[in-house]
């Protein structure tokens, strides 16, 4: 069964600063996809960034990079100048469809507080 | 820009009773799906839906829970006899080719 894992439950950078988020996963599929979703205090869920694994290049968006590490199975998010508004739980998901479906996998989330 | 919406936002309800949550998804999405996250905890799959029926459920989504399309709009989460531990915020999402799945801004489930 796929798994991920979030070890980092809190951390918090100062403004302007970069953080960076880990995620690990464990899947015996080639093809998934991998996710990292923002979750402010209304608990809605905002897409962030995604990351193909047939892809090698790493995916960014605009102050949010990603290092994919296939064969690590790694899938860390990189946070450049960080604002305020970066201030939000992040999960991060793996997706594969081991079954037939597309299902979304989550890890149990890091905790990132942004200080002025 | 399209986005899924849930309703209600907040549900208060007391144990034994059923509960209805709904969504509408995007419209032209074909795949939809029901999400679980207690407070504190992880998001959670519950059940899938594709061409009018469930492709796949958890655990989690026994016979206590149902879902259903009733027209071309609404995507419906029944609960027939809550229990307190199906308080839990749940996130309707869709998704046009099951990849890329859009989630809703959730349900909060109260159970007294």
């Amino acid at each position: 069964a796929q798994t991920v894992t979030q070890s980092q439950p809190e951390m918090s950078v100062q403004e302007a600063e970069t953080v960076t988020l880990s995620c690990t996963y464990d899947t015996s599929e080639n093809n998934y996809y991998l996710f990292w979703y923002k979750q402010p205090p209304s608990r809605q869920m905002i897409l962030v960034i995604r990351q193909e694994a047939y892809k090698q290049q790493n995916a960014t968006e605009n102050r949010f990079s990603v290092n994919f590490q296939k064969a690590a199975k790694s899938f860390s998010l990189k946070i450049s100048d960080s604002q305020l508004g970066d201030t939000a739980m992040y999960f991060c998901a793996f997706v594969g469809r081991p079954s037939g479906t597309y299902k979304y996998i989550f890890g149990t989330g890091t905790r990132l507080k942004v200080l002025a | 820009e399209p986005e899924v919406t849930q309703t209600p936002s907040h549900q208060v309800t007391q144990m034994g009773q059923e509960v209805i949550l709904r969504c509408v998804p995007i419209s032209n999405h074909l795949y939809f799906y029901w999400y679980r996250q207690i407070l504190g905890q992880k998001v959670e799959f519950l059940v899938s839906f594709y061409n009018n029926e469930i492709s796949e459920k958890s655990e989690i989504f026994d016979d206590q829970f149902s879902v259903e399309r009733p027209d071309g709009s609404n995507f419906t989460l029944k609960i027939r006899s809550t229990k307190l531990e199906d308080s839990a915020m749940y996130f309707c999402a869709s998704s046009e080719e099951g990849v890329e799945q859009f989630f809703g801004p959730g349900t909060r489930l109260t159970v007294l």
